[in-house]
């Protein structure tokens, strides 16, 4: 059963503007992840977030956790074409329960 | 870096075949794990196992069964495969802490006809 569950399914920016993912849940969680999928390939986890964090930061990602409203979101600042991937939500400890992704796409 | 490997990127069975899939981890982790992905649907977890000959069922077991003999060998097992099993499968693996990420394979595209 899916858990996280992304919004928008697919997202088309240019290069340079920021791109938001949003992620909501049903139940309380460990902790939620987000991943990044290339065409074909497999998943790379990208940041984790813990459920006693707000926010968390790693390069030109930010990520936000409400847990009161059980939802999170994914900002890409400064978008390139290399960042045109599947993006994945997924919740909880070890069993990891994954969304159905949003579709990323950046033109150059 | 930790390095998650799939025997193959892609296959082409037979109905009715046993089929055999492979993942291999350098990493010395504890909990390996197969997932399925199919479009729409997201991931699916059909088997992990948290240790050597340990095994726990996920959400879509049915149809295949997991062998855990070496700590970084963890394979997949399609008993008797049919055209529904057709799909990407993934392979993980991750320390035992459940507040670490998981470290994917590149998968392997299985077709069944």
């Amino acid at each position: 059963s899916q858990q996280g569950e992304e919004d928008p399914q697919a997202l088309s920016i240019q290069e340079g503007e920021n791109a938001t993912m949003n992620c909501s849940y049903k139940t309380s969680i460990n902790n939620l992840q987000w991943y990044r999928q290339n065409s074909g390939r497999g998943l790379v986890h990208l940041i984790l977030i813990r459920s006693n964090e707000r926010e968390k930061h790693s390069g030109r990602l930010r990520v936000t956790l409400d847990t009161s409203k059980k939802s999170s979101s994914l900002l890409i600042t400064a978008s390139r074409a290399a960042d045109t991937a599947s993006y994945f939500c997924a919740t909880n400890g070890n069993k990891l329960v994954f969304g159905a992704g949003t579709i990323l796409r950046v033109k150059s | 870096d930790v390095k998650v490997t799939q025997s193959s990127r892609y296959l082409v069975k037979r109905t009715g075949e046993k089929v055999f899939l492979e993942c291999v981890q350098d990493m010395d982790h504890e909990n390996m794990f197969w997932y399925r992905q199919d479009p729409g649907l997201g991931l699916r977890l059909i088997y992990f196992s948290y240790d050597v000959k340990m095994k726990e069922k996920g959400d879509i077991p049915e149809g295949y069964s997991v062998s855990r003999e070496k700590k970084e060998r963890f394979s997949l097992i399609l008993e008797s495969a049919s055209t529904n099993q057709t799909s990407m499968y993934l392979c993980a693996s991750s320390q035992w802490d459940g507040n670490q990420p998981q470290h994917f394979g590149d998968g392997t595209r299985l077709s069944i006809l």
